[in-house]
C-alpha cells in the first residue's frame, strides 16, 4: 500500500493552461504539505496544512492555490502556467511536528 | 531561517563506512536536526534526526558536536542503495518548517 501518492505522475501541458495535482495519504497523519524541487534539485517548501487548515505559505504566486477536503488529502491548483513553473512537486506528509513522509513527486514539463 | 553547510559530493567504497559532514553554525538551542536522502528520481525518505545526544538507529548514526554546530551521519558500511543525495536539516522546534539545503551527493563504487 502506498503511504502518500500523487496524480499524476507525469504532467506535459502548454503555457498558460490551468492544471492540478493530487496528493493522497493513508497514514492517518495531520499535517501534509507541498514542496517544489526545482531544475538544479533545489527543495523548497510551499504550503503546508494541519488539519485542513492552511499553516505554512511560503512566497509563491498566488497562481498556486492549495486545497485540503480532509486530512487525508492536499490538492494543488495552479493558473495560467509559466515555463518556471517547470519542476517536481512533492507532497509530503507527518504526524504533527515529526517524521515527514514524502511521496513520489509529480514532474511538471510546462512547454 | 538557519542554515546548513554540506559537501556537494563524496564518494565511498562499497562495504565500507561513510561519513557526511554538515555545518549549522547559526544552529539555535531548540533547532533540531534531521538527515533525509533522496534515491534518484523518488521523493526525499526520513534516516535520523536528534537535538542533542548521537542517535543510532538502523540506517545510520547521529554524532553530533558538543558545540551542536556541526553533525555527522554515519552509513557503517556502505552498499550501492545507498548512493543518493543527503540531506541535513535544521527543524525550529514548534514549527513544521524544513529547511532543505543542498545536500552532498553520495556515490558507492562497487
Amino acid at each position: 500500500d502506498t503511504a502518500v501518492s500523487q496524480t499524476p505522475k507525469y504532467l506535459v501541458t502548454q503555457m498558460g493552461n490551468d492544471k492540478s495535482i493530487k496528493c493522497e495519504q493513508n497514514l492517518g497523519h495531520d499535517t501534509m504539505y507541498w514542496y517544489k524541487q526545482d531544475s538544479k534539485k533545489f527543495l523548497k517548501i510551499m504550503f503546508s496544512y494541519n488539519n485542513k487548515e492552511l499553516i505554512i505559505n511560503e512566497t509563491v504566486p498566488n497562481r498556486f492555490s492549495p486545497k485540503s477536503p480532509d486530512k487525508a488529502h492536499l490538492n494543488l491548483h495552479i493558473n495560467s502556467l509559466e515555463l518556471g513553473d517547470s519542476a517536481v512537486y512533492f507532497c509530503a506528509s507527518s504526524p504533527s511536528l515529526q517524521t515527514q513522509y514524502f511521496g513520489p513527486g509529480t514532474r511538471l514539463l510546462v512547454l | 531561517d538557519a542554515k546548513t553547510t554540506q559537501p556537494n559530493s563524496m564518494e565511498s567504497n562499497e562495504e565500507e563506512p561513510v561519513h557526511l559532514p554538515c555545518n549549522h553554525s547559526t544552529i539555535s538551542g531548540t533547532d533540531y536536526i534531521h538527515w533525509y536522502r533522496q534515491l534518484p528520481s523518488q521523493g526525499p525518505e526520513y534516516v535520523i534526526h536528534g537535538l542533542t545526544s548521537n542517535v543510532n538507529n538502523r540506517m545510520a548514526s547521529l554524532a553530533i558536536a558538543e558545540d551542536r554546530k556541526s553533525s555527522t551521519l554515519i552509513l557503517h558500511r556502505a552498499t550501492l542503495r545507498d548512493a543518493a543525495v543527503y540531506y541535513c536539516i535544521l527543524r525550529e522546534s514548534g514549527t513544521y518548517k524544513y529547511i532543505f539545503g543542498t545536500g552532498t551527493r553520495l556515490k558507492v563504487l562497487a
